[in-house]
């Protein structure tokens, strides 16, 4: 088992540029989300999915999109990027209303 | 919007001394999960509380969950070097999870 795993570790995108982040997990658990973290405020959910072809909105979805055709991949899209888009982000995984298992996290920064 | 407060926020403590880290939150819930964060590394799950007085004990870390106080508890009994790192509590409601902003913990010998 791999558990959740993400791509990249590491990215440097210019203010404007797209990229999407990639995360899957081989666990088959049907709720995954994708957190932001930041200095001095804990993780930030941004969008979450507890299933298949189901997606929606955290706490802070504003400048990201999210689609889910498969059980495992649940890939986060960022459309323009701003420099308060640099965070690091962590992908989780878990059975319905269970513990959350987290990726290794991607740490952009947004130029 | 549901809001989690921990603190302390820093906590810098010698080995073999107890201390407890709080986490409130601000509206019903009855699921309540910490988590531990080292360095530069990801997120670990510890422990999951569903349900009113509910404890949970590893190692020197013990757990406990008051929904009617809304308020989560962990403590740590004599504390050792590898202990040190963040320790988040989270709450979730419906699908969504709110993190509180984390309990900084230094251990020192």
């Amino acid at each position: 088992n791999a558990g959740v795993t993400q791509t990249p570790k590491f990215q440097v995108l210019k203010t404007g540029q797209s990229m999407t982040l990639q995360c899957a997990q081989d666990m088959n658990h049907e709720y995954m989300s994708w957190y932001r973290q930041d200095p001095g405020m804990g993780l930030r959910l941004i969008h979450y999915s507890v299933g298949a072809g189901i997606t929606d909105q955290g706490e802070v979805p504003n400048g990201y999109n999210v689609s889910r055709s498969t059980t495992e991949d649940f890939p986060l899209r960022l459309l323009s990027a701003a420099p308060s888009q640099t965070s690091v982000y962590f992908c989780a995984s878990s059975s319905l209303g269970d513990e959350q298992y987290f990726g290794p996290g991607t740490r952009l920064t947004v130029t | 919007e549901l809001k989690v407060e921990q603190n302390p926020l820093f906590l810098s403590m010698q080995e073999g001394k107890n201390y407890t880290i709080y986490c409130n939150y601000s509206t019903t819930s009855d699921r309540l999960y910490w988590y531990r964060q080292d360095p530069g590394k990801s997120l670990e799950s510890l422990f999951v509380l569903l349900s009113n007085g509910a404890v949970k004990q590893e190692g020197r870390l013990m757990a406990s969950l008051d929904t009617k106080a809304r308020l989560s508890t962990l403590h740590i009994t004599a504390a050792v070097h590898d202990l040190s790192a963040t320790y988040f509590c989270a709450v979730g409601t419906g699908n969504q999870f709110y993190f509180g902003t984390g309990t900084s913990l230094t251990v020192i010998p």
